[in-house]
């Protein structure tokens, strides 16, 4: 069974990088018939697709995040990560990851647990 | 950027249907922006009920259904549940692997 766990700091400041990974067990980051995601929430908010990743590296990022947004794949590590830099209050929220599917795209499924990141100083 | 809206809240009294709809700013849903369906319950990561405008997930009951309702893409919840009271949230893929999703529907049974 497909499970994904994120991890990384639970608390920055202003304008700090934001560092996710997202650790695959049961499955493989290197299958070609997925791609693997990150979504966000902020607190008592709805959900933003923040961007999605193919094995080969190839990246699709939201247009509202692109500038400050890097994702990528570690296939020897069987996970994948999330850089945003220059991050503020606005950036608080849960972030999850999670599995799409290559031919249904917005379907994404499993999901991680999430993790809670706080921006603040 | 898209917008996508969806009803900021609904009621549904128990054993009844509801539609939650899911609207683009730019134009009409169609089977090209592969609606999807997540329910989410608080402190809970979605579950996706609905992929492909109208495919069910496993597990998932058959009295969630998913449909275009004119220019609008649309969950439908039968005989509702108690449970079944949750936030709902719908993503559209606008094409070039990105994907937008609404702002969710928060359904109360009663």
């Amino acid at each position: 069974q497909l499970q994904l766990q994120e991890s990384g700091p639970g608390l920055l400041k202003p304008s700090e990088t934001l560092s996710l990974t997202c650790t695959v067990s049961g499955g493989s980051v290197s299958s070609n018939i997925y791609y693997w995601g990150w979504v966000r929430q902020p607190p008592g908010k709805g959900l933003e697709w923040i961007g999605t990743i193919y094995y080969s590296g190839n990246t699709f990022y939201n247009p509202s995040l692109k500038s400050r947004l890097t994702i990528s794949v570690d296939t020897s590590k069987n996970q994948f990560s999330l850089e945003l830099t220059s991050v503020t209050a606005t950036d608080t929220a849960m972030y999850y990851c999670a599995r799409r599917a290559d031919w249904f795209p917005g379907w994404f499924d499993p999901w991680g647990q999430g993790i809670l990141v706080t921006v603040s100083s | 950027q898209a917008v996508v809206t969806q009803e900021p809240s609904f009621s549904v009294s128990p054993g009844g249907t509801v539609t939650l709809t899911c609207a683009l700013s730019s134009g009409s849903v169609s089977t090209n922006h592969y609606a999807t369906w997540y329910q989410q319950t608080p402190g809970q990561a979605p579950r996706a009920l609905i992929y492909n405008t109208n495919i069910r997930s496993s597990g998932v009951p058959d009295r969630f259904s998913g449909s275009i309702l004119g220019n609008k893409a649309a969950l439908t919840i039968a005989g509702a549940q108690a449970d079944d009271e949750s936030h709902y949230y719908c993503v559209l893929y606008m094409g070039g692997g990105i994907s937008v999703f609404g702002g969710g529907t928060k359904l109360a049974v009663l």
